[in-house]
């Protein structure tokens, strides 16, 4: 089955600056990458996502890769703030039913 | 705009007893998720739903696990015996099938001592 990487598992970087989180996936029938942002004691919220069919997606600070032949995915965000701050998880899904698979998390500290 | 609701947000239960954590998926949503959060750990899959049937199930979801569709709105997952180890956040999702989206409620803290 679908085996996702994520990776740091903790970033701090200060305010201001960028952030880069990367994933890896395996299943190359994987179709689409959504990002989830869990803040604490909430559930996990999409902030954006990609498919297959698109090299790079981009949402006002926010921006995701996807290197299908590699299986590489990443998540960027520019001009950090503190409201940044929370756990952000990658996924993959092959169809539009299926399960997500998550990655394991990276918790993202926004330095003052 | 429309959201998953759940309830109850913290459930405390005794080892052995039934739980049923309750959900209100998006109206027009046709798929039912439940997934699990161990504290500190990443979100696993547990079962989906569609047409008034499980679709898939993972190794997590053994017997003591149910779900239901009572009625038009609601989605519930019951533990028949809980263990202490059942404690975790449990999160409903759901997606219409016409696109990737999942949208996940709040979450059910469960708490079994």
């Amino acid at each position: 089955g679908e085996n996702v990487e994520q990776h740091p598992s903790t970033l701090s970087v200060q305010e201001g600056d960028s952030a880069v989180i990367k994933c890896t996936y395996s299943d190359s029938a994987s179709n689409y990458f959504p990002w989830y942002k869990q803040e604490l004691g909430k559930g996990p919220q999409l902030i954006i996502d990609i498919r297959s069919n698109v090299g790079e997606k981009k949402d006002q600070r926010i921006a995701v890769t996807l290197n299908k032949t590699a299986k590489h995915f990443s998540l960027h965000i520019t001009e950090t703030q503190p409201e940044d701050s929370a756990v952000y998880f990658c996924a993959a899904i092959g169809n539009r039913d299926d399960k997500i698979i998550f990655g394991k998390g990276t918790r993202l500290h926004i330095l003052p | 705009e429309p959201e998953v609701t759940q309830t109850p947000s913290h459930q405390v239960t005794q080892m052995g007893q039934e739980v049923i954590l309750r959900c209100v998926p998006i109206s027009n949503h046709l798929y039912f998720y439940w997934y699990r959060q161990i504290l500190g750990q990443k979100v696993e899959f547990l079962v989906s739903f569609y047409n008034n049937e499980i679709s898939e199930k993972s190794e997590i979801f053994d017997d003591q696990f149910s779900v239901e569709r009572p009625d038009g709105s609601n989605f519930t997952l019951k533990i028949r015996s809980t263990k202490l180890e059942d404690s975790a956040m449990y999160f409903c999702a759901s997606v219409t099938g016409l696109t990737y989206e999942q949208y996940f409620g709040p979450g059910t803290r469960l708490t079994v001592t």
